[in-house]
């Protein structure tokens, strides 16, 4: 089972550049999310999406857009790197709010 | 404002023990409470969810309890071995605001042969 999947893995940007993070998952969850994580400052979600066609802010979502237009891709968008937005990003999905949250493997991202 | 702790920031033990991780959280009002297990590196694999209504889940060596009203979980580890060594972190889902997890600082466990 593939799960949730990531892609890229690793990725090294310049200020001001722009970038898709892809997320999928093949589990027909409902519910997908994005979180960043970084040392000291533990898991913060960034945007969420209950269903295709609706999506909605988490806890520090300037500087990152999504779109769902399927049920299974959420791809986080960054507008305008910036060195702030270095971090592991993680794309999770569940199929509601009572089931497990599934995790994919993280993307690296580092702006210089 | 939902918060969760978990305590010790890090702790260390030779295999073969069994070993207890906590984790407390400041409002009752919750779906669930979930533990993940993170290797560096990697994403978060999950390890046990329990529901609110639930006093406790086992998996294998795994057992986790649920206390709700008084805000606390327990991760029991029975006969630690060094794979288990990893960052240990538990995470609840709030009834108001469900799409969001919160999540504890996590517990790094490190097992010695």
């Amino acid at each position: 089972n593939a799960g949730v999947t990531q892609t890229p893995k690793f990725q090294v940007l310049k200020t001001g550049q722009s970038m898709t993070l892809q997320c999928a998952q093949d589990m027909n969850h409902e519910y997908m999310s994005w979180y960043r994580q970084d040392p000291g400052m533990g898991l913060r979600l960034i945007h969420y999406s209950v269903g295709a066609g609706i999506t909605d802010q988490g806890e520090v979502p300037n500087g990152y857009n999504v779109s769902r237009s399927t049920t299974e891709d959420f791809p986080l968008r960054l507008l305008s790197a910036a060195p702030s937005q270095t971090s592991v990003y993680f794309c999770a999905s569940s199929f509601d709010r009572a089931r497990e949250l599934f995790f994919g493997e993280g993307s690296r991202l580092t702006v210089l | 404002k939902q918060e969760v702790t978990q305590i010790p920031a890090a702790l260390s033990v030779p295999e073969g023990e069994n070993l207890v991780l906590n984790c407390s959280f400041t409002d009752s009002a919750i779906y669930n409470l979930q533990w993940f297990r993170q290797d560096p590196g990697k994403g978060l694999t999950s390890l046990l969810l329990i529901q609110s209504s639930q006093r406790e889940q086992t998996s294998g060596r795994l057992n986790a309890s649920l206390d709700k009203s008084s805000g606390r979980s327990t991760l029991y580890i029975a006969a630690s071995q060094p794979g288990d060594s990893a960052t240990y972190l538990c995470a609840v889902r709030p009834i108001q605001g469900a799409q969001k997890l919160v999540f504890g600082q996590g517990t790094r466990l490190t097992i010695n042969p």
